[in-house]
């Protein structure tokens, strides 16, 4: 089945430390997302790809980067971890035809992190 | 600046029963999409019903509908017949046409499903 796959599932680090998760999709969408969602919370977009197009939202950390090196994968870079980036980080696709089109996103299972 | 409310932080229904989530939104954008997601307490985000603005039928999905009044500026989402793994953080999101990409997302109600 197509899908979006994210490794880990669950990831523990230690404060400071980089950690990076990935992202994989096999429904060959042109636009890639990653959102941040603590607990109880909606999530937040953090940035997004389209096609090669890195967009980043106003409020993302610098700490926070993202590399998308084809159309299938997309990593989440977290330079130096605080305890603060504790969360779920969620991926997610979706494929944009032309504007106006309002396809869904398609999210992966997600990878909670635990900074210790 | 888009904005989606759900004022329901929590709610129960027994199970068989029909529920109702709130929703309701605000942008000045004429072309806009409406979702609803289902998070269970495993974490992943699952589509569940679509309602474009120029739609003029609400969207139903098997047990799912979508109560759509434009003038109010409101999107329900109607799960009838409750099952016990309707338990979940259910989201409210919606998408404009002159910012495609983004969906902004309501604050989540979570659903407990009482056998």
């Amino acid at each position: 089945d197509a899908m979006v796959i994210q490794n880990p599932r669950y990831q523990v680090t230690q404060f400071g430390k980089p950690v990076t998760l990935s992202c994989s999709q096999t429904l060959n969408h042109n636009v890639m997302y990653w959102y941040q969602q603590k607990s109880s919370q909606a999530p937040k977009l953090l940035f997004h790809y389209y096609d090669k197009d890195f967009n980043n939202e106003a409020d993302t950390p610098d700490n926070f980067q993202s590399r998308r090196p084809n159309t299938s994968f997309c990593f989440l870079d977290i330079r130096s971890p605080g305890l603060g980036d504790a969360a779920m980080y969620l991926c997610a696709t979706s494929r944009v035809y032309n504007e106006g089109s309002y396809n869904e996103q398609f999210f992966g299972p997600g990878t909670r992190l635990t900074v210790l | 600046a888009q904005k989606i409310t759900q004022t329901q932080p929590g709610m129960f229904v027994q199970e068989k029963e029909a529920v109702t989530l709130d929703c309701t939104y605000d942008t000045s954008d004429q072309s806009y999409g409406l979702f609803w997601y289902k998070q269970p307490s495993s974490g992943e985000m699952i589509f569940l019903i679509y309602q474009g603005s120029y739609d003029e039928q609400n969207a139903t999905e098997g047990r799912y509908s979508l109560n759509f009044q434009k003038a109010r500026k409101s999107a329900n989402l109607v799960i009838s017949a409750s099952q016990l793994g309707d338990s979940a953080m259910y989201f409210c999101a919606m998408r404009v046409s002159s910012n495609d990409y983004k969906l902004s997302f309501g604050a989540g109600t979570t659903v407990t499903v009482r056998a």
